[in-house]
């Protein structure tokens, strides 16, 4: 079964702070990890992607296979950085083809 | 840059009416998904469907559910008799291959 788990929902830093959103996975196979973001009102949006190893809007991220996980970093947060976060997965084969398991989502305030 | 258009954007239904919500994927895309949250829960997978067929689908997509592409452009979600828990956010979503979803801005469907 796949699961993604954010512990955090919710996640507050100064503008200019470094800022980590955590993400773990439980996946038999090997997973192909995303992180989808949400700006207020308007629609899922992806940041990133595990096999494109891209930096977006200043975001990294990498896959741990040891600890399974794939945490969202930036090391100086900006206030439009403010908004929803979605760390998710999608199988490798067979029924799960295509199929995206999604974290509970995981706040993040930036303050001036 | 191509978006995945969802009308309408807010429904309000009476529990037990049936509702259809609509979908315009990219238009080179190949698979295509339905989505739900519920408030204030996670994103939930619903249905995934390829080559004029659903290759995969939730627990969450009983008979009340169904899903058509009947015209080479539109993808269709059909609930037959609403409940008050299908009360969601239903967001659309098409890929061409297997990485890179595009959403659509979703509907928020209201059962009342």
């Amino acid at each position: 079964a796949q699961r993604v788990t954010q512990p955090e929902k919710l996640l507050s830093v100064f503008k200019g702070a470094p800022v980590e959103l955590k993400c773990n996975y439980s996946y038999s196979g090997s997973p192909e990890l995303f992180w989808y973001v949400q700006y207020s009102r308007q629609r899922l949006q992806l940041l990133l992607r595990h096999i494109s190893r891209e930096s977006i809007k200043g975001f990294t991220a990498d896959l741990n296979k040891g600890e399974t996980s794939f945490h969202l970093k930036k090391p100086f947060a900006q206030e439009e950085d403010s908004a929803m976060y979605y760390c998710a997965l999608s199988g490798t084969g067979g029924t799960s083809y295509g199929k995206l398991t999604f974290g509970q989502g995981t706040i993040l305030t930036v303050h001036p | 840059e191509p978006e995945v258009t969802q009308t309408p954007s807010h429904q309000v239904t009476q529990m037990g009416q049936e509702v259809i919500l609509r979908c315009v994927p990219i238009s080179n895309h190949l698979y295509f998904y339905w989505y739900r949250q519920i408030l204030g829960q996670k994103v939930e997978f619903l249905v995934s469907f390829y080559n004029n067929e659903i290759s995969e689908k939730s627990e969450i997509f009983d008979d009340q559910f169904s899903v058509e592409r009947p015209d080479g452009s539109n993808f269709t979600l059909k609930i037959r008799s609403t409940k008050l828990e299908d009360s969601a956010m239903y967001f659309c979503a098409s890929t061409q291959g297997y990485y890179g979803y595009t959403f659509g801005s979703g509907t928020r469907l209201t059962v009342v």
